[in-house]
């Protein structure tokens, strides 16, 4: 099992760029999340999905737009880059979202000029 | 509003020495308690989970404890290693309706040989 797995490790845009990232999961999980980490911030859900098809906000979804076509990935886009979005984002899933631990991706690395 | 905080921050002790992480947070209604490794540029790594029915948990070198009441946790090493050498971080998940996980900001532990 590769787990849960990111697409790019890294990548730098210019501000007003378009991108997605893609997450990958084999475990069969209905749940997948979508975070980013700043210092001094702790991480943040940015938007999550409860099962394939569907799609909620987080506590930061402004500026991110999301997709679950299908159950294993879950794709997070930014149609306007922005400095203020250069952060780590991380990709995780669960067998639900109540008591089960999440698992997480490697993160990737955003860097916006 | 929930709030994590990790003390302390970081932490370098000698290898060997059994060593404790502390979490707290100041809503008790919570349904579980959340421990997570992180290696850097990678991503998170769930070590022990704790139900809210729970006070403690272990696995292997590790002890987590829980005290709800006086919205408590601590994370147990013993005879630590260099290889323990990582930011561990402290996750809560509300009760109730509000299931969202709160995240605290980690302690960066190292381990020296």
């Amino acid at each position: 099992n590769a787990g849960v797995t990111q697409t790019p490790k890294f990548r730098v845009l210019k501000t007003g760029q378009s991108m997605t990232l893609l997450c990958a999961q084999d475990m069969n999980h209905e749940y997948m999340y979508w975070y980013r980490q700043d210092p001094g911030m702790g991480l943040r859900l940015i938007h999550y999905s409860v099962g394939e098809g569907t799609t909620a906000k987080g506590e930061v979804p402004d500026g991110y737009n999301v997709s679950r076509l299908k159950k294993q990935n879950f794709l997070l886009g930014l149609e306007s880059a922005a400095p203020s979005q250069t952060s780590v984002y991380f990709c995780a899933s669960s067998y639900a979202g109540g008591p089960e631990t999440q698992y997480f991706g490697p993160g990737t690395r955003l860097l916006v000029l | 509003k929930q709030e994590v905080t990790q003390i302390p921050a970081a932490l370098s002790v000698p290898e060997g020495e059994n060593l404790v992480l502390n979490c707290s947070f100041t809503d008790s209604a919570i349904y579980n308690l959340q421990w997570f490794r992180q290696d850097p540029g990678k991503g998170l790594t769930s070590l022990l989970l704790i139900q809210s029915s729970q006070r403690e948990q272990t696995s292997g070198r590790l002890n987590a404890s829980l005290d709800k009441s006086s919205g408590r946790s601590t994370l147990y090493i013993a005879a630590s290693q260099p290889g323990d050498s990582a930011t561990y971080l402290c996750a809560v998940r509300g009760a109730g309706n509000n299931r969202k996980l709160i995240w605290g900001l980690g302690t960066s532990l190292a381990v020296n040989p």
